[in-house]
């Protein structure tokens, strides 16, 4: 099955300083990978997407992803954090099983520190 | 870009009645509609997916009977708690794959979520 890890549950970083969220993956066959970002009693924001070509992903809002096909990590970036980046982010794979569902990490919680 | 609406936002209900959740893809066509739950700061679990014109398929440990779900056409899937209880209140997402002019874009939209409360 396609899945998946987001091995830690809070991130708190100091404004101005790079953020990083990881992301571990495990699936069958070319892995298609997805970050989304979500606000208090809100649905999801696409930030970013892999689906083949370069590693080097770039998104919304200033963030970028870089997949890494040895580690199978897909880990979220951002060079400068902004307090308002203070959410919870989610990685997400899309589930080839037939419907083409995604399948989503535990979510972090994002803190940017003022 | 691709719009799903979701309505509405937040309901309160008392226990022992049904509430009805709409979600209306606005500029394309949704074939299919995932339906999610998601407890506070919790990730989100899939409860089944819809297909325009035939029945949904329920995850495992869903109840069928008592979250129905329609999906009638291919701009509106509705999800339905029946007898609600306190302990279906949750936070619920709707999402549809997106479809470019070229076939799937192979992204997702999803709608702004439900605040169920039942009391």
């Amino acid at each position: 099955a396609q899945s998946v890890a987001q091995p830690e549950d809070q991130v708190n970083v100091a404004e101005g300083n790079p953020l990083t969220v990881k992301c571990t993956y495990s699936v069958s066959g070319n892995p298609y990978l997805f970050w989304y970002v979500q606000y208090p009693n809100r649905g999801l924001q696409f930030l970013l997407k892999y689906i083949t070509g370069d590693n080097l992903v770039k998104g919304s809002y200033g963030f970028e992803a870089e997949f890494n096909k040895s580690q199978t990590s897909f880990h979220l970036k951002k060079p400068s954090a902004l307090v308002s980046d203070s959410a919870l982010y989610f990685c997400a794979v899309r589930d080839m099983r037939g419907n083409n569902r995604l399948a989503f990490g535990k979510g972090n919680q994002v803190v940017v520190i003022p | 870009g691709a719009v799903v609406s979701q309505h509405p936002s937040w309901v309160i209900c008392k226990s022992g009645t049904s509430v009805k959740i709409e979600c209306r893809s606005l500029d394309f066509q949704a074939t299919t509609m995932f339906w999610y739950r998601q407890f506070p700061k919790q990730s989100l679990m899939l409860m089944a997916t819809s297909n325009e014109g035939s029945k949904a398929t329920y995850e495992q440990g869903v109840e069928k009977d008592k979250f129905l779900i329609n999906h009638a056409s291919l701009t509106l899937s509705t999800l339905t708690v029946t007898s609600a209880h306190p302990e279906d209140s949750s936070f619920y997402i709707c999402s549809a794959p997106q479809t470019g002019p070229a076939g799937p874009s192979y992204g997702y939209t999803f709608g702004s979520g439900t605040r169920l409360t039942v009391v």
